[in-house]
């Protein structure tokens, strides 16, 4: 087994700063995600990130910038935080690909205001 | 497009029945795989259970079972043997074999168990 860490739990930011979101995990898995939630809403893919120093872009990387500094972590960055935005971000790893390899599974999640 | 809808917004049932949720998606992969999460009322995503799409068998896990029907591009998720702690929004999800790894949400379904 295994646990995916986020931090902040939450986080409540001003119009204009650049905020940064982090995740650990301890799976040993290769494939690392951000998703973005919104209330009532599915996810929405942001970045994700096969192996240290990867990133590939989702639908929703505007506004965004992402770094996998080792295996273990992946950090996101809301470059320009917006009035009223309010969401959680979810993490998620998965082993790798093929077979069973690309379940994924997520952490907690941060919640994000910013006022 | 590729794309997952589930049209059910919410859906009250009695502990212990049975309950029945629906997904259908598009793709233009011949070959994909589909996932069903479990978000509880604390924000925590589980993965509950997969199918992939050259796979002719219902997978089966636990209380949880998908009715698959390829030709409808329908994948509906089984719950028997409902409890209070089923309460939940379920997700499904799609990732198309093409594509890179992003999980394609629907929108969800609220589940509430009642006594």
């Amino acid at each position: 087994g295994g646990i995916i860490t986020q931090t902040p739990k939450f986080l409540i930011g001003q119009e204009g700063q650049k905020l940064t979101l982090k995740c650990q995990q301890n799976f040993n898995h290769d494939t690392m995600y951000w998703y973005r939630q919104d209330s009532g809403k599915g996810l929405r893919l942001i970045y994700y990130s096969i192996t240290e120093n990867d990133l590939q872009k989702g639908d929703l990387s505007e506004g965004y910038d992402a770094s996998r500094e080792k295996k273990s972590s992946f950090s996101l960055t809301v470059t320009s935080a917006q009035k009223n935005e309010m969401a959680v971000f979810l993490c998620a790893s998965s082993p790798g690909t093929g077979g069973n390899q690309d379940t994924q599974y997520f952490g907690p999640g941060t919640r994000l205001l910013v006022l | 497009a590729q794309k997952v809808t589930q049209t059910q917004t919410s859906i009250s049932v009695v502990e212990k029945t049975t309950v029945t949720m629906d997904c259908v998606y598009e793709t233009r992969d011949s070959s994909y795989f589909l996932f069903w999460y479990k978000q509880t009322a604390s924000g925590e995503i589980v993965f509950l259970i997969r199918q992939d799409s050259y796979k002719k068998e219902n997978a089966t896990v636990g209380h949880y079972s998908l009715n698959f029907q390829k030709p409808k591009s329908s994948i509906g998720l089984i719950i028997t043997a409902t409890q209070i702690e089923d309460s939940a929004v379920y997700f499904c999800a799609m990732r198309p074999y093409q594509g890179g790894r992003a999980l394609i949400f629907g929108t969800g379904t609220t589940v509430s168990v009642s006594p």
